[in-house]
């Protein structure tokens, strides 16, 4: 049983560009949501995907956005990149009606 | 505004000994505590959780313990090993319509052999 799966690994982008980070969740899984942790901090919540819809939203600005596709994978798109967006980018899958949420390995993201 | 704050910062345990992390919240609201252990280079992984109705739950070496109207609860690690070294996080989940996860800062756990 596959966990929960994030691609690329690592990726470096100048300044200014625009970032795709796709996500796979556990198998049985029908909620993604998003999490940024900078260096030596826990994460944050960006948003949570249910149902092809943006559910719920952190305090992040209107250029962190995303998609879910109708078989649950999901993606996380970065415009305009800021120094300040360098981190690891974590993935996390759970079912809509449970707690339990389980996390990929992440994207580290490295703006130039 | 950190709703979560967990404590040490750091810790350092003999192999054999007990590891206690800390962590305290403010919002009531929070209806699920889960605890995630993280390796360098990789994502949390899901350690033991705990709901607010349950004072106490053990997997293993691990125990959560969580005194709701002290609004507190801590990871206990029995029998700590080299291997349990890595950062510890403690989590709240918002409740009701709040799905999101709010995470402590994070605990460095080292194991001396």
């Amino acid at each position: 049983d596959a966990g929960v799966t994030q691609s690329p690994t690592h990726l470096i982008k100048t300044r200014g560009q625009q970032v795709t980070l796709r996500c796979s969740p556990k198998s049985g899984h029908d909620t993604v949501s998003w999490y940024q942790q900078a260096l030596g901090q826990g994460p944050q919540f960006i948003f949570q995907y249910y149902e092809e819809e943006e559910r719920q939203r952190g305090n992040f600005p209107d250029r962190f956005s995303g998609h879910q596709f109708p078989n649950y994978s999901s993606e996380l798109n970065v415009n305009a990149l800021l120094l300040g967006d360098s981190a690891l980018y974590l993935c996390a899958s759970s079912l809509e009606a449970g707690r339990e949420a389980f996390f990929g390995q992440g994207t580290r993201l490295t703006v130039v | 505004q950190q709703q979560v704050k967990q404590s040490p910062q750091s810790l350092i345990v003999q192999k054999g000994g007990i590891s206690i992390i800390n962590c305290a919240y403010e919002n009531t609201a929070f209806d699920y505590f889960p605890w995630y252990q993280q390796f360098p280079g990789k994502g949390p992984a899901l350690l033991i959780a705990i709901r607010p109705d349950v004072s106490e739950k053990k997997e293993g070496r691990f125990t959560i313990s969580f005194n709701k109207s002290a609004k507190q609860f801590s990871l206990h690690i029995m029998d700590s090993q080299p291997g349990d070294s890595a950062t510890y996080f403690c989590a709240a989940r918002g409740g009701g319509s709040n799905y999101k996860l709010t995470f402590g800062k994070g605990t460095l756990l080292t194991v001396n052999p």
